[in-house]
Parts: C-alpha cells; structure tokens; sequence
C-alpha cells in the first residue's frame, strides 16, 4: 500500500522567511512519481512538480526548490523568500505505473504567510 | 482558455435528495477523476475513467455514481446513498492514464442541510 505523510499540520512564517514543507512516502514499488500541488483559498489545486523515482536531482523553480532523497524517502518543497501569496495548502502525492496514475494524497501543510 | 469547469462552485441541497456535480474539460484529456476533500484532510478518490463509457470505483465510491458518455464530460451523482456527502468535491483530468499529472477544476462546494 501506498503512503504519504505530511507530518507538519500548519507553518506560520513572516515574509521573506525561507520555509521547508516535509513530505515522506512510503511505497514498494520501484517505480513512482511525487508530485507537490498547490492549494489557494480559491479550492482549485494548481500542480507544481512532478518527480519520477530515476531522476533523484534536485529542482530549483524561481524560488521553489525541491528536494528528493530515496534514501529518506523524502520529498521536501522549500520556498524561499515567502510572499503572502504562497499562502495556501501545500499537497504532496504519490503515483505509481499501472495504476491508472491514481494519486495518494498527504493530508496537506497549510502555509501562512504574513507581513 | 483550455481548462476543467465545475459547476456550479457551491451547492446546497436538502438531505434525502440525490445531486450532480458537473465537470468538463476541453484538454483532450482521455482520463478523467473525481476527488473528496474534507477539512484537514486530504484528498481521496471517489471514481475515474480512463476512456469514453468505461469508468472504476476509487477508494471512497459508496453513495456515488459516475457517467462518461462524452470524452469531455464526467459528471458525479452524490445519492442519498451517501451517508456524509457535504464535502469539497474536485475534479481532475489527465492526457493518459498512467503515469500522467492531474489537472484540477476549480471544485464545487456541496453543503446538505
């Protein structure tokens, strides 16, 4: 069975802050994929990155970054120099071939930001 | 704009009756998804399809049906069946069926009173 933990419920942060979202994932497959979704107040969840299990290099987006490390089974999201707009519910989930890219979700960071 | 609509984004409907949620997208998309989120938690599936008349049950389907007549539509039907059915209901899509990222509707909030 398929697993995602995001063990920190909510991060409070000031602006400009960096902050670092935990994602650990359990799995027996070989094969797999990672993902990070975004979620405003607005609902819709907007994707972010999707990582295979072959390609453990590290990401760098603007002021997203990602961190993959087998050894760990992590997946770790840090934003640097938060702004209140990364405000939002940070998702992290996980899929695996043949499963119809079904997703098992974590249970979300919430992020706030403020001034 | 090529996207996923959901309509409408919030619903409210009276215990006892049954509802559609719609979703259509106009991606292309071949597979199609339906989510729940409840507070605090995340998101889990309800049902997919992966082409046109062909759908599965995901972990959560009790109290729900699902249709896919149309490559650009998947509406969900929340039964009275449905023992909790308030709840944040997302849809998503995808250009294949494995492995492939998901796409996401804006959601349709459903309040049962």
């Amino acid at each position: 069975a398929q697993k995602v933990t995001q063990a920190q419920t909510e991060i409070s942060v000031v602006e400009k802050e960096d902050v670092t979202l935990d994602c650990v994932y359990e799995t027996r497959d070989t094969t797999y994929y990672l993902f990070w979704y975004k979620q405003p107040p607005s609902g819709e969840l907007v994707f972010l990155i999707r990582r295979n299990s072959f390609d453990e290099q590290n990401e760098i987006s603007g002021r997203y970054s990602w961190n993959f490390q087998k050894s760990t089974s992590s997946f770790n999201f840090t934003i640097t120099a938060s702004q209140v707009v990364d405000s939002a519910v940070y998702f992290c989930a996980l899929s695996a071939p043949g499963t119809a890219s079904k997703l098992t979700f974590g249970t979300g960071t919430r992020l706030q930001v403020t001034l | 704009d090529g996207g996923i609509t959901q309509s409408p984004k919030y619903l409210f409907r009276k215990e006892g009756q049954n509802v559609t949620l719609s979703c259509e997208q106009n991606l292309n998309h071949d597979a199609m998804y339906w989510y729940r989120q409840d507070p605090g938690q995340g998101l889990r599936l309800i049902y997919y399809s992966q082409i046109v008349n062909d759908f599965q049950k995901g972990d959560i389907a009790e109290g729900y049906s699902v249709s896919r007549e149309k490559k650009e539509s998947f509406p969900l039907t929340v039964t009275s069946a449905q023992k909790n059915p308030t709840a944040f209901y997302l849809c998503a899509s995808s250009i294949s069926a494995s492995p492939a990222t998901q796409y996401f509707g804006p959601g349709t909030r459903l309040t049962v009173l």
